[in-house]
């Protein structure tokens, strides 16, 4: 069975940062693109990045662009999301994907950017 | 960037009734559009991916069609656990983009 569990979310402060981690299970980890998916209280749903099977290619939405990094490490199949800068319009539920013909959707957590 | 522009915003319909959700794209996509389900306080769910493919264990009432640059997700005969949002996805170019998504009530 496919398995995102996502990690790291919480409170933090206008300015501050935070790094999820998302555990991946029950595929092939290295044949597929992962990606980070948010969505603001009561919104709808905000691609944020992308990132390739060997982790040499990164793509961000222009809202996150030089403020997050996504990562993966292939051995430990987990991709992750170094959030910095963050700012209060942040505050969403952070979601952990598969990428191919579609997505595969994981668990979310809550990032509550707040001071 | 893709435009998705998905109508309705909200639809209310009875049980067995046939609904439609529409999703255009600002330019051609091919069939590089997935549609997911999403309940109260749940994550998304993939319903149909390449515009029309059904995936695996969705129920069959579930369909998409492409026509041009218009998609359609429809529920032939709506069930009381289609109480969700529905969001149709372009995955044909960066940046990826999502539709406004349609919240679906049961009358």
């Amino acid at each position: 069975e496919v398995q995102m569990v996502v990690s790291g979310g919480g409170l933090v402060q206008p300015g501050g940062s935070l790094r999820l981690s998302c555990a991946a299970s029950g595929f092939t980890f290295t044949s597929f693109y992962m990606s980070w998916v948010r969505q603001a209280p009561g919104k709808g749903l905000e691609w944020v990045a992308n990132i390739d099977q060997d982790g040499s290619k990164e793509y961000y939405a222009d809202s996150v662009k030089g403020r997050f990094t996504i990562s993966r490490d292939n051995a430990r199949t987990s991709v992750y999301l170094q959030m910095n800068s963050l700012r209060v319009e942040d505050t969403a539920v952070y979601y952990c994907a598969r990428s191919s013909a579609a997505y595969v959707w994981g668990q979310g957590t809550l990032v509550t950017v707040s001071s | 960037d893709i435009q998705l522009t998905q109508s309705p915003s909200f639809l209310s319909a009875s049980v067995g009734d046939r609904v439609t959700i529409t999703c255009r794209a600002s330019q051609d996509i091919d069939d590089y559009l997935a549609w997911y389900q999403q309940k109260p306080g749940k994550a998304p769910t993939l319903l149909i991916y390449a515009a029309s493919i059904l995936e695996t264990g969705v129920p069959s009432r579930f369909s998409g069609r492409k026509s041009g640059t218009e998609f359609t997700l429809t529920i032939s005969s709506l069930q009381p656990e289609d109480l969700a949002s529905y969001y149709c996805h372009q995955l044909k170019a960066y940046p990826v983009t999502l539709g406004g998504g349609t919240k679906v009530e049961i009358k």
